[in-house]
């Protein structure tokens, strides 16, 4: 099955400094690549997410980028705010997507000093 | 808020307690899911159901949790004879099976004692 590992486990940054958090999986067939963010003690937040047929995504401050062949996918944040601190997990589809069911990195608690 | 709901959002039980958690999805979606989450890590899958079928469930800690989904709206998760290391959130998401964005519920924390 899918295995999904993220880096770094934590990262702290200034506000307004940019935010890179890289993860690899392990199965070529899968297909859809989703972020989470989770605040603490609140439910994970879908914010971002790409499918294999593109290599990057952009939503505001936030761009996820893909890279098939090395397996590997990355979530940028620009211009951080204390805001953004919270903690993020990257996911993978398993079963090559054709459940809908993710396979989660362990996260990484991100936190942005003002 | 018509987004997924989760009932109840703390449990505590004694060990050997059998526990029942709900979960409501978002009315339009057809597959709901079933993830634990403990300290630290990031949700592990458990189950999903497809309208009212089962579809995955080799997931499952051990044959003593189960799900059902009765009617393909909401779903059950049961735990029986807990045990302290069943002690976790456990997540429902719901998605639409032609989009595979999940959406989740704020959790059930269970705290065995």
């Amino acid at each position: 099955g899918e295995n999904v590992e993220q880096h770094p486990s934590t990262l702290s940054v200034q506000e307004g400094d940019s935010a890179v958090i890289k993860c690899t999986y392990s199965d070529s067939a899968s297909n859809y690549f989703p972020w989470y963010k989770q605040e603490l003690g609140k439910r994970p937040q879908l914010i971002i997410d790409i499918r294999s047929n593109v290599g990057e995504k952009k939503d505001q401050r936030i761009a996820v980028t893909l890279n098939k062949t090395a397996k590997h996918f990355s979530l940028h944040i620009t211009e951080t705010q204390p805001e953004d601190s919270a903690v993020y997990f990257c996911a993978a589809s398993d079963h090559g997507g054709s459940q809908g069911n993710l396979i989660f990195g362990k996260g990484t608690k991100l936190s942005v000093k003002p | 808020d018509t987004g997924v709901s989760q009932d109840p959002r703390h449990k505590i039980t004694k060990r050997g307690q059998n526990v029942t958690f709900r979960c409501d999805p978002i009315s339009e979606h057809n597959r709901l899911y079933w993830y634990r989450q403990t300290l630290g890590q990031g949700p592990e899958f458990l189950t999903y159901f497809q309208n009212e079928a089962q579809l995955e469930k080799s997931r499952l800690l051990s044959d003593r949790f189960s799900a059902e989904r009765p009617k393909g709206s909401f779903s059950t998760l049961e735990i029986q004879r807990t045990e302290q290391g069943d002690s976790a959130m456990y997540l429902c998401a719901s998605s639409w099976d032609r989009n595979f964005q999940a959406f989740f519920g704020q959790g059930t924390r269970l705290t065995v004692v």
